[in-house]
């Protein structure tokens, strides 16, 4: 079985500052991790994966997730927020010909 | 490359009608995905297609709902005799394959908004 949580509905910083979604989840399967992001009114893009390799993954935009498996954890960060960053992130697990997609996270950037 | 296509962009319908929306998946991809996204919601898996074998149906939410692949490419979600709950936003995806691995990342179209009056 799999699942994935988002911890945060809503995450709000203010541009220049770091951000965090959190993401953990839980496979029977060594999983597959993606992290998406949906601008208002567009369709998903994606913006790193993970699929075994390295545990640290770099994006596009900046963007990067760090796999612990021993936490079952694949957050996504980027050191200084943009306003272009404002959209939903979406983190996704697949394993076992299953994928899973989390609840999302609104990310809100602030002048 | 082309990416995912999808195809009508919008349609506007009136409850009780029937509507069929086009998926074109990336060339070679052999997995394709349908979900629906409601207004302010996350993504709600439908079908899913794995090249030759048997669909996997389990997120279709009432028998209303069907989908085809027909050549192992082009997909169509038909929705019988719509209701207004069925407006939202039904996406498509493709992927290599349906295994683990570099080949299960899925590369979405930018979806048909359906809003049935």
């Amino acid at each position: 079985a799999q699942s994935v949580t988002q911890l945060d509905s809503h995450v709000s910083v203010s541009e220049g500052t770091p951000v965090l979604l959190r993401c953990n989840y839980s496979s029977s399967y060594s999983p597959s991790l993606f992290w998406y992001v949906q601008h208002p009114n567009k369709g998903l893009q994606l913006l790193l994966k993970y699929t075994s390799a390295a545990t640290l993954v770099k994006g596009i935009n900046g963007f990067e997730a760090e796999f612990k498996k021993s936490e079952t954890s694949f957050h996504l960060t980027k050191p200084s927020a943009h306003m272009s960053d404002a959209a939903e992130y979406f983190c996704v697990v697949s394993g076992g010909f299953k994928t899973i997609f989390g609840a999302g996270t609104r990310l809100f950037v602030k002048a | 490359g082309a990416g995912v296509s999808q195809s009508p962009s919008n349609k506007v319908t009136e409850k009780g009608k029937d509507v069929e929306l086009r998926c074109d998946p990336i060339s070679g991809h052999t997995a394709l995905y349908w979900y629906r996204q409601s207004l302010g919601q996350g993504l709600e898996f439908l079908i899913y297609f794995q090249g030759n074998s048997a669909p996997d149906k389990s997120g279709l939410p009432s028998d209303r709902f069907s989908a085809e692949r027909t050549g192992g490419s082009v997909s169509t979600l038909t929705i019988q005799r719509t209701q207004q709950e069925d407006s939202a936003v039904y996406l498509c995806a493709s992927s290599l394959r349906g295994l683990a691995g570099d080949s299960v990342t899925q590369y979405f179209g930018p979806g048909t908004r359906l809003l049935v009056l």
